[in-house]
């Protein structure tokens, strides 16, 4: 199972919104409604902002929304941040197989 | 309020074996599913094994299938990873993480394969 592909960044201006794609196949991302998003600064553990393609755990801000479109996800940030300068990852279950999560390839988002 | 704290890693030699530990409170850690996810030096994240609530069911990557065991024991609230035959390739952090949606995570613990 070869991991999702994401951009490796993306920038964007404080207040300006930024979408980050992750992109799989049919049987991962296509195939269940299962995708996640996390968010990791340097040196922590990674943190879930959105679950079940578009859910956001409480605490996490509206700014924040995910969607998905066939084999493709998004992840998008409205109204950028400087605290929104890290690093994001998707993750799609992907069945009852020897693997049953799949990450994204991890993306870069840079506040300008 | 809920909190999990990974330990047992460290250095070890290639083709030795090494155990994690992954402490649960705050919440009931028999409900819950449970992952081991990793993430080498300077790269993404990989997901590792998934154990079912009641320790039932099994998964792992390809990339550590036969080598890694995942189990749980709930009387002690605390989630284990048995890796044998380790390889360079294994050097990580490995991270603890509850439910099917990983919505809680531990600090990590480091394991580096090294002779």
């Amino acid at each position: 199972q070869s991991a999702l592909t994401q951009p490796r960044s993306v920038s964007g201006s404080p207040g300006q919104s930024v979408t980050i794609s992750c992109t799989g196949t049919s049987s991962d991302v296509g195939g269940y409604n299962y995708i996640s998003w996390y968010q990791q600064h340097p040196g922590k553990a990674p943190k879930l902002i959105i679950y079940d393609v578009f859910k956001r755990p409480s605490g996490v801000p509206d700014r924040f929304s995910g969607s998905k479109s066939g084999n493709t996800a998004s992840l998008t940030i409205s109204g950028l941040q400087a605290d929104d300068d890290t690093d994001y990852y998707c993750c799609s279950y992907v069945g009852r197989d020897s693997l049953n999560y799949v990450f994204g390839t991890g993306t870069k988002v840079t506040v300008l | 309020q809920v909190q999990l704290v990974e330990s047992g890693g460290g250095v070890v030699q290639p083709g030795r074996s090494l155990r994690l530990s992954c402490a649960a409170s705050g919440f009931m850690f028999s409900e819950y599913t449970m992952h081991w996810v990793r993430q080498a030096p300077g790269r993404g994240l990989e997901w590792v094994a998934v154990i079912s609530n009641d320790g039932t069911i099994k998964y792992y990557a390809d990339s550590v299938k036969g080598r890694f065991t995942i189990s749980r024991d709930s009387s002690r609230k605390t989630l284990f990873l048995q890796m044998n035959s380790l390889i360079a390739e294994d050097t990580a952090i490995y991270y603890c993480a509850r439910d099917r949606r990983l919505d809680c995570w531990g600090q990590g613990t480091l394991v580096t394969v090294s002779s």
